[in-house]
């Protein structure tokens, strides 16, 4: 595609659910990150893959906050038992090759009733 | 660890002025890149500018250039000729050079830019 794609664009939720958000990178893009930005504050690092493999998930807040991108291309992630202070934009970016500038999505707001 | 402040923010800029916005960062690195990418309410992050740490020439795209200084650790941006569609959240952003091991950006509690009719 054109850009990086997110899937839903706003998320509702209520306390203890789970849910599962999508990230479509610009296609040939080897590298995909995710991002957690809470309100006006900068995005905050979550966890990163080259292709398939998911080389850095030291920003992943818990163990409820899991990342998987089995095919090296769609990424998903999810976040299980969902409280509160998990209401944040959560961003997804894609690069061609890691030294290379990441490409941002628009985004999914997370909002945890 | 690394960290990115920037300082200011809200700044406000006349239309056709030129306005600077901040950004200090801290590291024990010598190899790394420095960006400032721009966020307009649609939420999508929009890269502005990137400069890479060895390069001792200030990058420059159009009417957007950046000021390295390496020594002080500081990386502003300088906005020319304003428009009323440079309005938005800026963030500056730092990611260890390709040999670290991590690519992650490390970004600053950005600054809002407010550009004046």
């Amino acid at each position: 595609g054109a850009g990086v794609s997110q899937s839903p664009r706003y998320k509702v939720a209520k306390r203890g659910q789970d849910v599962a958000l999508r990230c479509d990178p610009i296609s040939g893009h080897v590298s995909l990150f995710w991002y957690q930005q809470a309100l006006g504050q900068g995005p905050e690092f979550l966890t990163y893959f080259q292709n398939e493999a998911q080389l850095d998930k030291s920003g992943l807040p818990s163990d409820r906050f899991f990342a998987e991108r089995p095919e090296g291309s769609v990424s998903t992630l999810k976040i299980q038992r969902t409280q509160q202070e998990d209401s944040a934009v959560y961003l997804c970016a894609s690069s061609r090759r890691v030294d290379q500038p990441q490409h941002f999505g628009d985004g999914t707001r997370l909002s945890i009733l | 660890a690394q960290t990115v402040t920037q300082s200011q923010p809200e700044m406000s800029v006349q239309e056709a002025e030129t306005v600077t916005l901040s950004c200090t960062y801290d590291t024990s690195e010598s190899d790394y890149y420095l960006f400032w990418y721009k966020q307009p309410p649609s939420r999508q992050m929009i890269l502005v500018i990137r400069q890479e740490a060895y390069k001792q020439q200030n990058a420059t795209e159009n009417r957007f250039s950046v000021n390295f200084q390496k020594a002080a650790k500081s990386f502003s941006l300088k906005i020319s000729d304003s428009q009323l569609g440079d309005a938005a959240m800026y963030f500056c952003a730092y990611q260890k050079g390709a040999t670290s091991g991590t690519y992650k950006y490390i970004f600053g509690t950005g600054t809002r830019l407010k550009v004046l009719a």
